[in-house]
């Protein structure tokens, strides 16, 4: 069964204080892992796709990594602006492009 | 761009009532999904459509019906309301192939049944 694991639960950090998000994941075959922002009260916004163990994406403060079972998202110099609940998900090489996620992280970064 | 838009925002059900949760993406994408995220929880795939005229059902289906008849809207019914029903929906659509395969999600509909 296709799965996914977020670590940890809860993320407290002082501004400044780099740290990583990991999602460790089991998937019949993986078309993409996903990494998502969310906000109190809206949707999921979308961050970065991998698609091959080995593979890097960065935007801003923020730096996710693939390898075969797992992903990290490492966030370097965390403002309090960061603060939000990380979601990761999987995607598997079937026809329907669906997204399987694991509960996320939830980051607060404190000035 | 408005992406994609979800009706109503809010609402309280009556158990028993039933109510349609609307959908609707401007980007052409094929693929659309509805989700249902409950408190501390990652969302769970209710139903998704590959195209109009074709739905399956994800993880958790059961009191829940959907409908695609234009490549634009994908309703969510829910018929006889129950308090497990009670849940934040989120709708999401994607372009489904090659490298374009992110999903884009609506802000959501937080609903309580009572």
């Amino acid at each position: 069964e296709d799965q996914v694991t977020q670590s940890p639960e809860a993320l407290r950090l002082q501004e400044g204080e780099s740290s990583s998000l990991n999602c460790s994941y089991t998937v019949s075959g993986l078309r993409g892992l996903f990494w998502y922002r969310q906000d109190p009260g809206k949707g999921p916004e979308f961050l970065f796709t991998l698609y091959s163990a080995g593979e890097e994406k960065e935007k801003e403060r923020l730096k996710a990594t693939l390898t075969k079972k797992e992903s990290f998202l490492h966030i370097t110099a965390p403002k309090p602006e960061d603060s939000a609940t990380y979601l990761c998900a999987v995607q598997a090489e079937d026809s329907s492009y669906k997204l399987i996620f694991g509960s996320g992280t939830r980051l607060l970064v404190r000035p | 761009n408005a992406g994609v838009t979800q009706t109503p925002k809010f609402r309280i059900l009556k158990i028993g009532q039933s109510m349609t949760l609307q959908c609707a993406q401007d980007m052409n994408h094929n693929y659309m999904y509805w989700y249902r995220q409950d408190p501390g929880m990652g969302l769970k795939l209710i139903y998704y459509s590959v195209g109009a005229g074709i739905t399956d059902k994800g993880e958790v289906p059961n009191g829940y019906n959907v409908s695609r008849s234009t490549t634009e809207d994908f309703p969510l019914r829910l018929e006889l309301a129950a308090p497990s029903q009670t849940s934040v929906y989120f709708c999401a659509s994607s372009y489904g192939a090659y490298q374009n395969t992110e999903a884009f999600f609506g802000q959501g509909t937080r609903l309580t049944v009572v």
